[in-house]
């Protein structure tokens, strides 16, 4: 079946322009987190989305970041007035079950966001 | 402050070496622990989820450990193949809640 799958692939924008990322998850699947990877950085958490629950917006670094999450499906990832250090791969990720230890995360292939 | 920690930072061997890395993360409050292998310019893809003290999982040439009590999980590749060049990350889930916290992962590069 489909995986998950991220759009754009890759975005350049000039600082201080907003962008959208979006997220299309694995059909079924109950909950979607957005991870982000910048240059030399490890994979760090954003916001993660559990069936109907409030959201865990924990990671999100900036009230600039929001993440929502339509319908129980595709979420869009946006980013308010870029600034450069915003510039990273950012990953989508589904699971299957809503919590429990073997929540296998699928994850799409990320767009890569370049603030000029 | 959660933190996981993998070393060594990067690998490189020759095809038919064995290798080994290592994971760390804190012992208490632990969940779960999620190893991922991300090749470059494809989507991280999971290897391993592992629950409980002692476990041990094997696919292939590739196995895992996990030690709970002193907060370390080992991952071993059998006779390394250029195929196997990739960056193996560790994730800790300290909750139910799914929220992974990543180290910075290995990575392996296999020389033919």
């Amino acid at each position: 079946g489909a995986g998950v799958s991220q759009s754009p692939s890759n975005k350049v924008t000039e600082k201080g322009k907003d962008v959208e990322l979006r997220c299309d998850p694995i059909s079924g699947h109950t909950a979607l987190y957005w991870y982000r990877q910048s240059l030399g950085q490890g994979l760090e958490f954003l916001i993660y989305f559990q069936g109907n629950s409030a959201p865990d917006k924990s990671g999100l670094p900036s009230d600039r970041f929001s993440a929502e999450r339509t319908g129980g499906s595709v979420s869009t990832l946006t980013i308010q007035r870029t600034q450069q250090e915003d510039s990273a791969v950012y990953l989508c990720a589904s699971s299957l079950r809503v919590a429990g230890p073997y929540n296998e995360q699928f994850f799409g292939p990320g767009t890569r966001l370049t603030v000029l | 402050i959660l933190n996981v920690e993998q070393s060594p930072q990067s690998l490189h061997v020759q095809e038919g070496d064995s290798t080994n890395f290592t994971c760390s993360f804190p012992s208490s409050n632990f969940y779960a622990l999620h190893w991922y292998r991300w090749e470059t310019a494809k989507s991280p893809e999971a290897l391993f989820v592992m629950t409980l003290n002692g476990d041990e999982k094997k696919k292939g040439r590739i196995s895992a450990t996990l030690n709970t009590k002193e907060g370390y999980s080992y991952l071993y590749i059998k006779g390394s193949q250029p195929e196997d060049s990739a960056t193996y990350l560790c994730a800790f889930l300290y909750n139910q809640g799914g929220k992974l916290i990543f180290g910075q992962g290995t990575e392996l590069s296999v020389k033919p």
